[in-house]
């Protein structure tokens, strides 16, 4: 039930793209994206709801494909502050459904 | 807004010693969830209060229980706490229209340590 993430580690020099794909074997409802620096709470990104209504950073960008069952976090023109790990987690229905997390990707962005 | 506050920050126990972590949501926020978080596994759901209800319990044993106060305020106890125990113990707090809508605020967490 838990989301597959991949990669689970990825390089990148500044500037770089990167893309972070998160997978379930269930229907999803939502899927939600977080950052957690080392050290520190993990911080929200974006929520993609079925349907195709999103909400979060304007500058962080994402899809949902409903039908896969699979969502991607786009990262683009890398910055040294994007570093961390990203969480992806995913709801299979709506309301009050706990949310599943992946294990996480862990990104790091050097110089 | 202040954020949501957890205390202790840091804790060592001893096997079979029992432990309460404690949490403060965002004022207005009525969801407080829990979590732990071991490396390499992610963020594994406790389980979640709302309006001093438990609304939802992840797959964990009756080790681990929790409550909610009327002011939104949330603990959690670990009973004949066990070395696997180890790890860090995140909240998080949410408006109550449904997690499946709304972004979680996450504390900075407890890590316990069980020695």
């Amino acid at each position: 039930q838990q989301p597959v993430q991949s990669p689970q580690a990825v390089i990148l020099r500044e500037g770089e793209d990167a893309v972070i794909n998160c997978s379930s074997s269930k229907a999803l409802y939502s899927v939600h994206w977080y950052r957690q620096k080392h050290g520190e709470a993990p911080v929200f990104l974006m929520i993609l709801l079925k349907g195709g209504e999103q909400k979060g950073h304007e500058k962080i960008s994402a899809s949902f494909n409903e039908k896969k069952q699979q969502s991607s976090l786009y990262l683009t023109a890398s910055q040294l502050s994007y570093s961390g790990t990203y969480f992806c987690g995913t709801a299979p229905g709506g309301g009050n459904t706990p949310l599943v997390f992946g294990k996480g990707t862990r990104l790091s962005v050097i110089a | 807004k202040a954020g949501v506050t957890q205390t202790p920050r840091y804790l060592i126990k001893t096997r079979g010693q029992q432990v309460t972590l404690s949490c403060s949501p965002i004022s207005g926020h009525r969801s407080v969830s829990w979590y732990q978080q071991t490396p390499g596994q992610g963020l594994q759901f406790l389980f979640e209060y709302f309006s001093e209800t438990q609304r939802n319990k992840g797959n964990f044993p009756g080790r681990f229980s929790g409550r909610q106060f009327s002011n939104s305020r949330s603990e959690m106890n670990v009973s004949t706490l066990e070395l696997g125990d180890s790890a860090l113990y995140l909240c998080a707090s949410s408006l109550d229209s449904g997690r499946a809508y709304n972004e979680q605020f996450f504390g900075p967490g407890t890590r316990l340590t069980v020695l």
